[in-house]
């Protein structure tokens, strides 16, 4: 199957600082990615979608500039998580579809756990 | 509104047969997924059914009823490296998946 890559795996930044985050297809290239975010113990919460060469939907009470979206590439989309604080700290996990393929699953990244001191 | 029901947890003893369930209402139907997450790990794909029917794939095997808004997902000959959260999501009508809260298996010696 197709592969996602994140990076970095896991991340500890202060309080008030910024984080970016990057995920990419590897052999694939994707038009559209999803950025999701997990607390312990809770499902998959979609945050936005971001698509290449516009402007990322947002789902409904996320904050688009906290949570700023870069899909500049077709390979490449990166979140920011801007002034981190403590209750940002969750496992973001993004994922791609493949658009060559007709139903697609999404591809998942492996993750990045931030933690926000 | 859209909603995927499953259930929260269950458990299951190594070597049985469990089968978990999942109920959906979304607004249009292009497929449902399953999806395998262990614990700090992301969501690996297992199966995916568009059409009413049983999909098998080894010890895992998928079930689709669209007019029933239903599926389940049997896992035979239970190994402890089974235990883990097993996620239904629906792709709608705009083509975006809608996830279920998951359902945590347990799997007892």
């Amino acid at each position: 199957g197709a592969v996602v890559s994140q990076h970095p795996s896991w991340v500890i930044c202060k309080s008030g600082t910024s984080v970016k985050i990057e995920c990419r297809s590897l052999d694939f290239q994707a038009t559209t990615m999803f950025w999701y975010r997990q607390f312990p113990k809770q499902s998959l919460m979609l945050m936005a979608t971001s698509n290449e060469g516009s402007k990322a939907t947002y789902e409904q009470g996320v904050e688009k500039d906290k949570f700023l979206i870069n899909h500049a590439s077709l390979t490449l989309s990166t979140l920011t998580v801007t002034s981190a604080h403590p209750e940002d700290s969750s496992f973001y996990i993004c994922s791609a579809r493949d658009p060559t393929v007709s139903y697609s699953e999404q591809y998942f990244g492996p993750g990045t756990r931030l933690t926000v001191t | 509104g859209q909603n995927i029901d499953q259930p929260t947890e269950m458990t299951a003893t190594e070597g049985a047969i469990v089968q978990i369930n999942c109920t959906y209402q979304t607004s249009g139907f292009n497929g449902l997924f399953w999806y395998q997450q262990h614990a700090g790990e992301a969501p690996t794909f297992l199966s995916y059914n568009v059409l009413d029917g049983l999909e098998e794939k080894g010890r895992f095997s998928s079930f689709l009823s669209r007019s029933k808004g239903y599926s389940y997902l049997l896992l035979k000959e239970l190994q402890m490296k089974d235990s883990a959260s097993y996620l239904c999501a629906v792709m709608d009508s705009n083509y975006q998946l809608i996830w279920g809260a998951g359902t945590k298996l347990i799997i007892k010696p």
